[in-house]
């Protein structure tokens, strides 16, 4: 059975902090590696990762994955009270096996 | 780009009734649509894959004459939710397959059954 874990589970920061969330998997299928952002409704695409080491940057986000060790990082930084959201990693090949989120909460 | 969009937002019905759920691809056509759903403060789970012009695919556990879903042509799938109880109170989600991997999530329909 696919396994898709993410840590932490949740977390507070002030205005200004770095975050970095992480994703480790265990697929049968491997094609993708893929963050969303949700927040009220349902999920917005951030990225999209399929190639070891090559980071992929959007603003003041970022994310890197490894697959010789199945995990993949998500970093915020600068963090804005706007990028209070869960955020979640999903893995998959055609379908996807979502983690639990990471909830991050940032306050002014 | 990529916008998929959900009708209705948040429905209430009784115990008994059925519901249908219609998720649309506005500016893509989606060969292949996904219906999740969420439990509150819990992940996506997904129900089923549906293809334009065949049959859905249901994930272990997702009972098919429960949950029927239709996906008639490239910009419309539905799920109908049959004689809904309690229990199936969530917040469905569909969204359409983009490019090889990547999924455009619909708002989500937040289903309330009394």
């Amino acid at each position: 059975e696919d396994k898709v874990v993410q840590s932490p589970l949740s977390l507070v920061v002030h205005e200004g902090d770095t975050v970095t969330l992480n994703c480790s998997y265990e697929v049968t299928n491997f094609r993708s590696l893929l963050w969303y952002k949700q927040e009220k409704k349902a999920p917005t695409f951030l990225f999209m990762l399929t190639s070891s080491g090559i980071e992929k940057k959007s603003g003041r986000l970022s994310s890197i994955l490894d697959k010789k060790e199945l995990f993949s990082i998500l970093n915020i930084t600068a963090t804005q009270t706007g990028d209070s959201a869960v955020y979640l990693c999903a893995v998959g090949h055609y379908k996807l096996s979502f983690g639990a989120g990471t909830t991050v909460t940032v306050r002014a | 780009g990529a916008v998929v969009s959900q009708h209705p937002s948040w429905v209430i019905c009784k115990s008994g009734t059925s519901v249908k759920i219609e998720c649309r691809s506005l500016d893509f056509q989606a060969t292949t649509m996904f219906w999740y759903r969420q439990f509150p403060k819990q992940s996506l789970m997904l129900m089923a894959t549906s293809n334009e012009g065949s049959k859905a695919t249901y994930e272990q556990g997702v009972e098919k004459d429960k949950f029927l879903i239709n996906h008639a042509s490239l910009t419309l799938s539905t799920l109908t939710v049959t004689s809904a109880h309690p229990e199936d109170s969530s917040f469905y989600i569909c969204s359409g397959r983009g490019g090889v991997d990547e999924q455009f999530f619909g708002p989500g329909t937040r289903l309330t059954v009394l």
